[in-house]
């Protein structure tokens, strides 16, 4: 199975900060990764699929980067609607596994 | 609007069997893939299984392989997950979801989730 690694598990920031969380892949998974977003209580959301491009809806302070093993998702300017776990997840091959989460908590 | 509801859920003793339900709404339900995410309390994501638009193609995770089976029925726009020999681990909310047509395993509608509490 690939192992999705995410980092760091946790993060404080302010509104209005840069923040970047990395999901590495035990092995190349192509461009075939994708982020979630999820608050306490509710369902995930899919915020970007094929490393970078942004699901309907999404706002565009959400980017993704990266390719073969090492990926990036980027929040460019954090509000406060953005504090929630995020995670990847790789739909290179099955099982289709997703990283343990990054939770965006408030400074 | 797009919608996925599901429901099934519940306390079952270990070894126990349970069947869930996915309705969807809101979109041609046989044009896409659906899969069974799940989510032990205060824990991640765990994909468990999928399924393509005619039901013909099923793959699932080494931890349910064997226990759980996932089918469509496209005639009544649902989903089902039946789990057979349910243990303490299968403990979790259960979503179902929905694959993009372009790209089947990115799950671009969810819904809520239905709880499994499996518990002598």
């Amino acid at each position: 199975d690939i192992q999705m690694t995410q980092s760091p598990s946790s993060l404080s920031a302010s509104v209005g900060d840069r923040v970047t969380i990395t999901c590495r892949a035990s092995q190349s998974i192509s461009s075939y990764l994708n982020w979630y977003q999820q608050k306490q209580g509710k369902a995930p959301k899919l915020l970007i699929y094929a490393v970078s491009s942004l699901q309907s809806g999404v706002p565009s302070r959400f980017s993704g980067s990266g390719s073969g093993t090492d990926f990036t998702l980027t929040i460019s300017s954090l509000q406060p609607e953005d504090f929630a776990t995020y995670y990847c997840q790789q739909s290179y091959t099955t099982p289709k596994t997703f990283g343990q989460g990054t939770k965006v908590e408030i400074k | 609007e797009v919608k996925l509801v599901e429901s099934g859920g519940g306390v079952v003793r270990p070894g126990g069997s349970l069947r869930l339900s996915c309705a969807a709404s809101g979109f041609t339900f046989d044009d896409y893939g659906m899969t069974w995410v799940r989510q032990a309390p205060g824990k991640g994501l765990e994909w468990v299984s999928g399924i393509n638009w005619n039901g013909v193609s099923t793959v699932y995770a080494d931890s349910v392989k064997g226990r759980f089976t996932i089918s469509r029925n496209n005639a009544k726009n649902s989903l089902y997950l039946q789990m057979n020999s349910l243990r303490a681990e299968d403990t979790a909310f259960y979503h179902c979801a929905r694959g993009k047509l372009e790209l089947p395993n990115a799950f671009d509608i969810w819904g809520q989730g239905t709880m499994v509490t499996v518990s002598s």
